[in-house]
């Protein structure tokens, strides 16, 4: 079955450092890759949409210049959390979309936790 | 606009007890999907069924079983004989057609299944 993988699973940074994750499908070309946040008992928050070689669309709400996303291969996105304070702890979901899927199905990685402290 | 609701926020059971986590949605679109979602305390998040607009068979997996049901906008789902295993965040979700569809999730039912 079609695979997603995140790095780091967890990460703990200090505040105003950057931090970035990475979200790769391991099997199967993903054009499009979503980017989700959870917080603790809340349901998924859709953050951005990057399609590969383009630039990803940011939901409301939702700082690009602070939540940097890059698509640049059909197998990875990336999501770099700059200058990061506390409030940005969280749990991180990317999830991709098979390019030869037709059902329009989502695949999602196992999730990154972020401490910052 | 597209909503899911899932009404139930947490349900408790007692094992073996049958349960339904109930997700009524909302849309325009006459091609849709429908899905839920297991999240057990792992957090990963583990796909438990695809349904399209245009199929309404109700379906059974195991102790599984899910109810489609357009007339109503229901896609409710029923473990039958719930085991602990099955404590979990169940999220029911829609997406319209297309790649860039976004997935419009519910707020999610916490399970819990007592010995």
């Amino acid at each position: 079955g079609a695979v997603v993988s995140q790095h780091p699973s967890r990460v703990i940074c200090k505040s105003g450092t950057s931090v970035k994750i990475e979200c790769r499908s391991l099997d199967f070309q993903a054009t499009t890759m979503f980017w989700y946040r959870q917080f603790p008992k809340q349901s998924l928050m859709l953050m951005a949409t990057s399609n590969e070689g383009s630039k990803a669309t940011y939901e409301q709400g939702v700082e690009k210049d602070k939540f940097l996303i890059n698509h640049a291969s059909l197998t990875l996105s990336t999501l770099t959390v700059t200058s990061a304070h506390p409030e940005d702890s969280s749990f991180y979901i990317c999830s991709a979309r098979d390019a030869g899927g037709l059902h329009y199905e989502q695949y999602f990685g196992p999730g990154t936790r972020l401490t910052v402290t | 606009a597209q909503k899911v609701t899932q009404a139930q926020t947490e349900i408790s059971v007692v094992e073996k007890e049958d349960v339904t986590l109930d997700c009524v949605y909302e849309t325009r679109d006459t091609t849709y999907y429908l899905f839920w979602y297991k999240q057990p305390p792992s957090g990963e998040l583990v796909f438990l069924i695809r349904r399209n607009s245009f199929d309404e068979q109700n379906e059974i997996s195991g102790r599984y079983s899910w109810n489609f049901q357009k007339s109503t906008s229901s896609f409710n789902f029923t473990i039958t004989a719930s085991q602990v295993v099955d404590s979990a965040v169940y999220f029911c979700a829609l997406s319209g057609a297309g790649n860039n569809r976004k997935l419009i999730w519910g707020l999610g039912t916490s399970l819990a299944v007592n010995p």
